[in-house]
C-alpha cells in the first residue's frame, strides 16, 4: 500500500523561475494538504484541497503561490517567480476523509533551493 | 490563532534514561497527533489521541492527552539510540477542517 508520493524530492531553481511540486495522495484518500517547513522553523499549514476544490488556503502567501488538485492526476503546488526566501521543504499530506481525528499522512517532501 | 508550545526544544540523554516531551496550548484541540521526523524525510505518524485524559502506549512510548484537551505529553522509557530524531506534536481543531497546528519540535539525541 503505497504512501503519499511527492516529486521531485529535490528541486533547484534560479530566482524568477517557476517551481512545480507534485503530490499523489495515498490510495483512497481524497483530501490533500500542503505544509512548508522553513529552516529552523516548524511545519506551517499552507492549503487544504479536495478533488477540484480549494477548501482552505488561509496559509498561502497572497502572491506567486497557487495550488490545485484536479479530478485526474496529482495535486500541484506552483510557485511563480521564486525568490530565495521560498527555499524550504514542502510537504504534502493526505487523509481519507474529513474526520474528527484529523489524522494526516505525510509524504517525504520536496526540498526547494532557490539560487 | 492557535499555538502549540513544545518543550524542551533539545534533549540529549544517555541510552537507558527516561524522558518526557510536552506540548501545551491555551486552545482546545479536537485531536492531537505525535509525529517523528528523520532528517531529509517527512513526518511519520506515531499516534492520534482524541479523548481528554486518553493514554496510549506504543511499546516504550506513552502518549497522554490532557483532560481539557489543551496539552499532551510523550514519555519514552529506557531510551535507545534508535529513538534519536525530531518529535513533533500537531493539533487538529475540528472546526478548522484539515488545518493542523504544529509545535516547534523536540530534537532528541540518545547517546550509546
Amino acid at each position: 500500500n503505497a504512501g503519499v508520493m511527492q516529486n521531485p524530492r529535490h528541486l533547484v531553481r534560479r530566482r524568477g523561475q517557476e517551481a512545480r511540486l507534485r503530490c499523489s495522495p495515498m490510495k483512497g484518500h481524497s483530501h490533500v494538504y500542503w505544509y512548508r517547513q522553513l529552516p529552523e522553523e516548524g511545519l506551517k499549514f499552507m492549503v487544504y484541497l479536495q478533488k477540484e476544490n480549494i477548501i482552505d488556503e488561509s496559509g498561502m502567501p497572497k502572491e506567486r503561490f497557487s495550488a490545485e488538485f484536479p479530478k485526474e492526476g496529482p495535486s500541484i503546488l506552483r510557485i511563480q517567480q521564486v525568490v530565495r526566501g521560498d527555499s524550504a521543504a514542502y510537504f504534502c499530506a493526505s487523509s481519507m476523509a474529513l474526520s474528527f481525528t484529523d489524522t494526516q499522512y505525510f509524504g517525504p517532501g520536496t526540498r526547494l533551493t532557490v539560487l | 490563532t492557535q499555538l502549540l508550545e513544545q518543550s524542551p526544544q533539545f534533549l540529549s540523554i544517555q541510552e537507558g534514561e527516561n524522558l518526557t516531551v510536552y506540548c501545551n496550548s491555551s486552545s482546545v484541540f479536537s485531536s492531537l497527533q505525535w509525529y517523528r521526523q528523520e532528517p531529509g524525510e517527512g513526518p511519520v505518524l506515531l499516534v492520534t489521541v482524541v479523548t481528554g485524559g486518553e493514554v496510549k502506549k506504543l511499546k516504550r512510548l506513552t502518549f497522554q492527552f490532557g483532560d481539557a484537551r489543551k496539552d499532551s505529553s510523550l514519555h519514552i522509557t529506557a531510551a535507545q539510540p534508535g529513538d534519536t530524531g525530531l518529535y513533533l506534536c500537531a493539533g487538529g481543531a475540528g472546526t478548522s477542517y484539515g488545518k493542523l497546528t504544529f509545535g516547534q519540535g523536540t530534537i532528541l539525541t540518545v547517546h550509546p
